[in-house]
């Protein structure tokens, strides 16, 4: 189906474990985003993604790595996972034209105890 | 770099009232605006943007927004509300030329009463 889709969609894991977050969209949209949503605090941007090979970091990076050797996949991985990463995940793409709009996955809730 | 603030956090309206949520942005030169919903347990669906040309922008669900220069602003509005647009909504901003990245604003939790 085409789309962007997220999976897990929940997830539960244990503190000081590794956990990959994967993210895959169907359009070949250049650009991808890996955004936090927590109360408060709306949609903050850990990491993004131009193509292939190419990450930035964004508002909240520390704790996260990300890679994208293919166009369409950009997972998210948790190196050591810490309470404080406990939140909804929300993967987004959008075409290379920044007059166009993101569209996003229906997110990951994950739950570090 | 560029940023968004939604000054409301919490709104409560009446079925059948009118709606206005509230986006300012920071940025030097005009950048390319959206307004997103999202709906409990949902990932986010865009209800407009805008980029240039009339500031006044329709968009689905009803929803429309006016770009203001002057102000920084680009505030979402709704005639009439309807139960389903209990929800939460986002002001989003790219900001053009190498910065691609989309940030958006803490977001306003619109809750609707009978």
């Amino acid at each position: 189906d085409a789309g962007i889709t997220q999976s897990p969609r929940y997830k539960i894991t244990e503190t000081g474990r590794q956990v990959t977050l994967m993210c895959h969209q169907t359009w070949s949209h250049s650009y991808m985003f890996w955004y936090r949503q927590d109360l408060g605090h709306g949609l903050r941007l850990i990491y993004y993604s131009a193509a292939a090979d190419i990450t930035d970091k964004g508002e909240v990076p520390d704790g996260y790595v990300v890679s994208r050797s293919k166009t369409e996949n950009f997972p998210l991985t948790l190196e050591s996972a810490t309470r404080s990463q406990t939140s909804v995940y929300f993967c987004a793409s959008r075409g290379s034209s920044l007059n166009t709009e993101a569209f996003f996955g229906q997110g990951t809730r994950l739950t570090v105890v | 770099a560029q940023s968004v603030t939604q000054p409301d956090i919490h709104i409560t309206v009446s079925e059948g009232a009118s709606l206005e949520l509230r986006c300012n942005y920071s940025y030097g030169a005009t950048p390319y605006l959206f307004w997103y919903v999202q709906s409990p347990g949902q990932g986010l669906q865009l209800l407009l943007k805008y980029f240039s040309g009339d500031t006044l922008v329709q968009g689905i669900k009803g929803f429309e927004a006016e770009f203001k220069r002057s102000q920084s602003s680009f505030n979402l509005r709704k005639p009439s509300v309807h139960w389903s647009d209990a929800a939460e909504y986002f002001c989003a901003v790219a900001a053009g030329s190498n910065d691609y990245k989309l940030s958006f604003g803490a977001g306003t939790t619109v809750t609707v009463r009978a």
